[in-house]
């Protein structure tokens, strides 16, 4: 059964880098069926979608957030992770990674999510 | 890229059907039969209950159910239930490989 479990510091000072780890167990990231992605809640609002990348490393990103998004992985340990720069408290939300059907584009595998704090 | 416009929130009571619409444009809901929604209970992980506007994955009742109309995609639970209390989130592809979430659906079974 596939899981994926987030992973990273859950406070950030603002002006800095946001760094987070998805763990894929029970599957492998390198299939040809998926791409993986990351998705943030911020306290009592709704899902926001930041960015997606496929196992050959194509990446695709939310374009409000573009220019601070980083996404790649390393298929040897079977992880993905995410950047974001110059982070505010704006960026404080439940950041969670999920699996996503290629050409199809839903996402039916779900981390549990981590909550990332963004104080000084 | 805009979020899909959804109800703040909805509300029916046990055994009465309800609709959430999730309004988007030509460049995302209209354009791509690739809707899909989601359910949120509180503290919980988003659950899959619809993709490609109206297919079902494996496990989700049949009481639920999509649809899609214009640039308007819709998400119909029939027979409510209280277990069906949940936040709902649309989200559409947009081309380019991206994605786009609605801004999220309270329901309320009274």
């Amino acid at each position: 059964q596939l899981q994926l479990q987030e992973s990273g510091p859950g406070l950030v000072k603002p002006s800095e880098t946001l760094s987070l780890t998805c763990t894929v167990s029970g599957g492998s990231i390198s299939s040809s069926s998926y791409y993986w992605g990351w998705i943030r809640q911020p306290p009592g609002k709704g899902l926001e979608w930041i960015g997606s990348i496929y196992y050959s490393g194509s990446t695709y990103y939310n374009p409000s957030l573009k220019s601070r998004v980083t996404i790649s992985v390393d298929t040897s340990k079977n992880q993905f992770s995410l950047k974001l720069s110059s982070v505010t408290a704006a960026d404080t939300a439940v950041y969670s990674c999920a699996r996503g059907w290629w050409g199809h584009y839903y996402m039916d595998v779900w981390g549990k999510g981590t909550t990332v704090t963004v104080s000084s | 890229q805009s979020a899909l416009t959804q109800p703040a929130s909805v509300s029916g009571s046990p055994g009465q059907s309800i609709t959430i619409s999730c309004t988007g444009t030509s460049s995302d809901v209209g354009s791509y039969n690739l809707v899909s929604w989601y359910q949120q209970h509180p503290g919980k992980v988003p659950k899959l209950m619809i993709y490609e506007g109206s297919k079902r994955p494996s496990g989700v009742s049949n009481r639920f159910s999509g649809s899609k109309s214009g640039n308007t995609a819709s998400l119909t639970i029939s027979g409510l239930q209280a277990e069906d209390e949940a936040d709902y989130y649309c989200c559409s592809y947009a081309g380019s490989s991206t994605l786009v979430f609605g801004g999220g659906t309270k329901l309320t079974v009274l």
